[in-house]
């Protein structure tokens, strides 16, 4: 079975500052990694994936995650948070075989402060 | 497209009332999902049909939990008899038939048994 672990339940940082919010997964076979956003009152919202090729992935709001597979991570990163940023970020994982059941992280809620 | 549509954004109701929830997933998706989000127990995977057919319920809580889906654009959730316990946010989301394909929630259904 796979499970994913999300150390941190909120990070506080600063508008402008970096942050790194980590991620680290269980799986017997290979996997699809995934980040999903939450703000306040609305459903999770996809911010970017890990299906294969690079291990590097980008969202188009200046998030990235980086798979490492030897330390079966993913952890998401922003090289200067926004107040804008400010939500819940879950890490997910699912099987690359016929299975489509998400599992997920318990999150990590960020809070951007000015 | 409208995305993933979820009635009623709130139900309050009291304990021992049957509640039903609903969930119209986007068009042409092949997968449909109930979570249930709560502060102690996080995101949770009650269910999910493939092409209208229960795949997995091993996340339905108990008896009093059941889920229907009679066709591709419609699926319900009901709890019968509801319980103080039962209180959470109940989301739906559906997905492509394709391995990696992201989730896409609907805002979900805020239920509260008094």
């Amino acid at each position: 079975a796979q499970s994913v672990t999300q150390l941190d339940s909120q990070v506080p940082v600063f508008e402008e500052a970096p942050v790194e919010l980590r991620c680290n997964y269980s799986s017997s076979v290979s996997v699809y990694l995934f980040w999903y956003v939450q703000y306040p009152n609305q459903g999770l919202q996809l911010l970017l994936k890990y299906l294969s090729g690079s291990t590097l992935v980008e969202s188009i709001n200046g998030f990235e995650a980086e798979f490492n597979k030897s330390q079966t991570s993913f952890h998401l990163r922003k090289p200067s948070v926004h107040i804008s940023d400010t939500a819940e970020y879950f890490c997910a994982v699912t099987r690359m075989d016929s299975s489509y059941k998400l599992i997920f992280g318990s999150g990590t809620r960020l809070l951007v402060r000015p | 497209d409208a995305g993933v549509i979820q009635s009623p954004r709130h139900e309050v109701t009291e304990m021992g009332q049957e509640v039903t929830l609903r969930c119209k997933p986007i068009s042409g998706h092949d997968y449909l999902f109930w979570y249930r989000q709560t502060m102690m127990r996080g995101l949770e995977l009650l269910i999910y049909f493939n092409n209208n057919v229960p795949i997995d319920d091993s996340g339905m809580p108990e008896d009093r939990f059941s889920a229907k889906m009679p066709n591709a654009s419609f699926s319900t959730l009901k709890i019968q008899p509801s319980e103080p316990r039962d209180s959470a946010v109940y989301f739906c989301a559906s997905s492509l038939d394709r391995g990696g394909s992201p989730l896409h929630f609907g805002n979900g259904t805020r239920l509260t048994v008094t």
